[in-house]
């Protein structure tokens, strides 16, 4: 079983649709958690990150943390073509000498015009 | 992308050559990263440093070697390429206590 699961989809929805991404993880000693969205061709860039359970957000982007459950989920409202990408999920134990990150495999989403 | 410039963007070899991959960054940063990008399988770390001449293994490090003479620049081998090494590869950057940022990545082919 890998450490962190995410649907790979692909994922359809129409233009101002919510468009919900989650991952599921193993590791209970995982404590900080990111959201990249991956563009074809191109590398990950950093959407959101978080320490904490809870909800945050990022204009059209609300990251969800639910430790108990061990689960992770990302909303985008009001949907975009523009937001069409590979959206990966990423989490770590924080150590002091190192910080490697654990990805789920990556859901792909398009936003239909 | 964080100042991160891998090289070459692209490349095809053959299966037993020797292949090396540079990333370069122009700022300072002392933990740099490789990790491997396949279908189904997301990204998994091969190799990462924490400053001049320190690196350690990650998940998937078999086949693979780091070097890391200067804090800009740091390079993957694959010693004797096998076609389970085609894949796109990506270097990344920590920068200060921020998550990790990656680069455009290195699309690789053994044929």
């Amino acid at each position: 079983q890998k450490e962190v699961e995410q649907d790979p989809g692909p994922l359809s929805v129409p233009e101002g649709a919510i468009v919900s991404l989650n991952c599921t993880y193993s590791n209970s000693a995982f404590q900080y958690f990111m959201w990249y969205r991956q563009y074809s061709r191109k590398g990950p860039e950093l959407l959101m990150y978080t320490y904490s359970s809870g909800n945050k957000e990022d204009g059209r982007f609300t990251a969800q943390v639910d430790k108990s459950s061990k689960y992770i989920s990302l909303f985008i409202r009001d949907s975009q073509p523009s937001d069409s990408a590979t959206y990966l999920c990423a989490m770590s134990v924080v150590r002091s000498n190192d910080y490697k990150l654990s990805f789920g495999a990556g859901t792909t989403v398009t936003v239909r015009a | 992308d964080a100042g991160i410039t891998q090289s070459p963007r692209h490349k095809v070899t053959e299966t037993g050559t020797p292949v090396t991959l540079r990333c370069h960054q122009t700022e300072n940063h002392r933990y740099m990263y490789w990790y491997r990008q396949d279908p189904g399988h997301g990204l998994r770390l091969i190799h990462y440093s924490y400053g001049v001449k320190d690196t350690d293994k990650g998940e998937v490090s078999d086949g693979y070697s780091v070097s890391r003479s200067k804090t800009e620049d740091f390079l993957l081998t694959l010693e004797s390429a096998t076609s389970s090494q085609t894949s796109v590869y990506f270097c990344a950057i920590r920068t200060g206590s921020s998550p990790l940022h990656f680069g455009n990545g290195t699309r690789l082919t053994v044929t």
